[in-house]
C-alpha cells in the first residue's frame, strides 16, 4: 500500500463511452500526475497538478480530460477513446517544489478500448 | 531541463548471480535521483532515494545503488539476485534543492530476466 489508491483496476469500454478514472492520495501532497504506460513504450507523463491548478500538459488528446478537485483527488474523464489508448494509466503524487519530490504511484488501471 | 538514460533494455542473469542496472542522467547540478520496481500489472514501487550525503544508499529488498557525480551515473546493484526480483526497473531524476523542475523524469526502463 502506497497511500496512492486508484479505482477502477481495470476497465474496459467501447470507443463511444464516457467513463472516469480515479485516484486519492491522503499523503499530503500537493502535486498528482497521470501517466500512460503502454506495452514496450516509456511512461508518458500526461498532466501535472500542483495544488489543484493544472502546470503541465503534455499534448494530450482532448479526449483525455483531468479535473483535480482538491488535493487529494484527481481524475481522468475518457471519451470517445481510441483502441491505441489501451494502456496502464498510473497517478502518482509528490511534495510540491517545498519539500522532497519522490513520486508515490498507485497500482494503475487497466484501460481496455475495445 | 533534466533526461534521464538507461542503456539496458533487458538484463538476464542467473538467480545468485549479481546484478547491475544502468542509469546515466543529465542536469547542471546535483539531481534526486530515484530508482523504482514494477511488478506486471502493477504501480511503481520505489527501491531507494539519493537527496544528498553519502553517495551510496540502500534501499529495500536488498538493493543499493551508488552516485557517481563525474560519471552523471546512478547504478543499482544486488549481490545475489532472486526470482522475485524479477520486473521492470526505472530510474528516475528529479531537480534538486538548487531548483528545476520538480517532476520526476523517467528512463525507459530495464527488463530484469532472472534464470533459475
Amino acid at each position: 500500500e502506497t497511500g496512492v489508491t486508484q479505482t477502477p483496476r481495470h476497465l474496459v469500454m467501447g470507443m463511444t463511452n464516457k467513463k472516469s478514472l480515479k485516484c486519492e492520495q491522503h499523503l499530503g501532497h500537493n502535486a498528482m500526475y497521470w501517466y500512460k504506460q503502454s506495452a514496450k513504450k516509456p511512461l508518458e507523463l500526461m498532466f501535472v497538478y500542483s495544488l489543484e491548478e493544472r502546470v503541465e500538459n503534455n499534448s494530450v488528446p482532448s479526449r483525455f480530460s483531468p479535473e483535480c478537485p482538491n488535493s487529494s483527488h484527481l481524475f481522468l474523464h475518457l471519451h470517445t477513446l481510441q483502441p491505441e489508448d489501451s494502456a496502464l494509466y498510473l497517478c502518482a503524487s509528490s511534495q510540491d517544489r517545498a519539500g522532497r519530490t519522490e513520486a508515490f504511484f498507485g497500482q494503475g488501471t487497466r484501460l481496455t478500448v475495445v | 531541463a533534466q533526461s534521464v538514460t538507461q542503456p539496458d533494455i533487458h538484463i538476464t542473469v542467473s538467480e545468485g548471480a549479481s546484478l547491475e542496472l544502468r542509469c546515466n542522467y543529465s542536469y547542471g547540478a546535483t539531481p534526486y535521483l530515484f530508482w523504482y520496481v514494477q511488478s506486471p500489472g502493477q504501480g511503481l514501487q520505489l527501491l531507494l532515494k539519493y537527496f544528498s550525503g553519502d553517495t551510496l544508499v540502500q534501499g529495500i529488498k536488498g538493493f543499493e545503488a551508488e552516485f557517481k557525480r563525474s560519471q552523471s551515473s546512478f547504478n543499482l546493484r544486488k549481490p545475489s539476485v532472486h526470482w522475485s526480483d524479477a520486473a521492470e526497473y526505472f530510474c528516475a531524476v528529479a531537480a534538486g534543492a538548487s531548483g528545476g523542475s520538480y517532476i520526476p523524469t523517467f528512463g525507459r526502463g530495464t527488463s530484469l530476466i532472472v534464470h533459475p
